[in-house]
């Protein structure tokens, strides 16, 4: 079974860092493009990063950029996405995803990022 | 940037009936990078179209995409109790490379 599973959310105070993970499974993950997809509360689904397989295609939204930094480590089968200089604005709970072509399949379960003093 | 705008913003509609959403782009989108996500309360997005038509694997046929250029639309055909819930439209384009539409929620009548 195809699976995705994320932690390292939780409460940080504002300019704080946070290091999201996903662990993934039941895939070739060396194979894939991997993506970070946030939901702000009660909001819509907002694209946050992406990285290629290798590693050598990042892509960032202008939101985070410079402040977040995507990552892989293909032998762990794992996702990263290191957050800092965090502020109100990023609280959401946090999706990685598999990148299948042009579209997004399947999702993690989600991690929720607190962003308060 | 190509900006989604997705329509009606709710849906009050009974079970049993159609359903039809749409998804209008800034500018036009190739068909391959079209793709429509159900999330339902607490859940994480689910794949249900991609490619703007193609089913994805375990959808349901009463689920249906269609569409090119700049508006595409996706139709439930009868409602099941269990389709009440956001629907999502995405493009892939080129930079970013990813938005999402604001989503519209059906919800029942």
């Amino acid at each position: 079974e195809v699976q995705l599973v994320e932690s390292g959310g939780g409460l940080v105070k504002p300019g704080g860092s946070l290091r999201l993970s996903c662990a993934a499974s039941g895939f070739t993950f060396s194979s894939y493009s991997m993506n970070w997809v946030r939901q702000a509360p009660g909001k819509g689904l907002e694209w946050v990063s992406s990285i290629s397989s290798s590693s050598s295609y990042i892509y960032y939204a202008d939101s985070v950029k410079g402040r977040f930094t995507i990552s892989r480590d293909n032998a762990k089968n794992s996702l990263y996405l290191q957050m800092n200089s965090l502020r109100a604005e990023d609280t959401a709970v946090y999706y990685c995803a598999r990148e299948d072509l042009y579209d997004f399949d399947p999702w993690g379960q989600g991690t929720l990022v607190t962003v308060s003093s | 940037e190509i900006v989604l705008t997705q329509s009606p913003g709710t849906l009050s509609l009974s079970p049993g009936e159609r359903a039809t959403l749409s998804c209008r782009a800034s500018q036009s989108v190739s068909s391959s990078y079209l793709a429509w996500y159900q999330q339902k309360p607490g859940q994480a997005p689910r794949l249900l179209i991609y490619g703007a038509s193609s089913r994805a694997t375990g959808i349901p046929d009463r689920f249906s995409g269609s569409g090119s250029g700049t508006d595409f639309t996706l139709t439930i055909s009868r409602l099941e109790p269990e389709d009440f819930a956001v629907y999502y439209c995405q493009q892939y384009g080129s930079s970013p490379p990813v938005t999402f539409g604001p989503g519209t929620k059906v919800d029942i009548k």
